[in-house]
């Protein structure tokens, strides 16, 4: 079945770096986006970016230019994210998700399916 | 940027109870409007795209409508397995925004 499977808990210090994988099965990598998506505690659900893993082209939310990198290994078909210089409020857990563009009923859009099990980044002195 | 307003942010209901939960858009996104499920410690799961379309495996009593920039999310006949935390997402355009969530908890 088409699956996301992301690395492990890491914490860090600010200042500090994270690198988080997600690795994709059952399905063609370079076929469908990858999303990062994270959920600082107690919040909701904030979009960071994505990337076409067939040409590598990426876009970012605004806030995380410059912070943030996403990046892939085709041969592997895993995805990664980046975001350094970290602070306190980067605690989060930090998903991947496919995007899928398709039919839904009469129309052509795209939404997120399935998602990583996410990974909790902690960030502490 | 597409800003997503959910409402109401918490939700208190029995189980057999019909729930609805309403987003509403910036600007209009035609139906590039999405909902998810999420429980805790769990991954988000989609529910319906298109503003209307029920993904395979999702009961029936979930139904998505709107179109523009109101769409509303209700569950008929609610299920102890429902009491979750439910997002709204615009795919229109990037930033791919969420609304701020609906937390329905049991009575």
């Amino acid at each position: 079945q088409v699956q996301l499977v992301q690395s492990g808990a890491e914490v860090k210090k600010p200042g500090a770096s994270v690198k988080v994988s997600c690795k994709a099965s059952g399905y063609t990598f370079i076929n469908s986006d990858i999303n990062w998506v994270r959920q600082a505690t107690g919040q909701g659900l904030e979009w960071m970016g994505w990337m076409n893993p067939d040409n590598g082209n990426t876009g970012y939310a605004q806030q995380f230019q410059g912070r943030a990198t996403i990046t892939r290994n085709t041969s592997t078909g895993t995805a990664y994210l980046e975001l350094r210089s970290l602070r306190s409020e980067d605690t989060a857990v930090y998903y991947c998700a496919r995007g899928i563009a398709g039919v839904s009923g009469t129309y052509y859009t795209n939404w997120f399916d399935p998602w990583g099990q996410g990974t909790l980044v902690t960030v502490s002195s | 940027d597409i800003q997503m307003t959910q409402s109401p942010s918490s939700l208190t209901a029995s189980v057999r109870d019909t729930v609805t939960i309403t987003c509403r858009a910036s600007q209009s996104i035609s139906v590039f409007l999405n909902w998810y499920q999420h429980k805790p410690g769990k991954a988000p799961k989609l529910l319906i795209s298109g503003a209307s379309s029920l993904q395979s495996g999702v009961p029936s009593r979930f139904s998505g409508s709107g179109s523009g920039t109101d769409f509303t999310l209700t569950i008929s006949s609610l299920q102890p397995e429902d009491f979750a935390t439910y997002y709204c997402q615009q795919s229109y355009s990037t930033p791919y925004s969420f609304g701020q969530g609906t937390k329905l908890e049991i009575k």
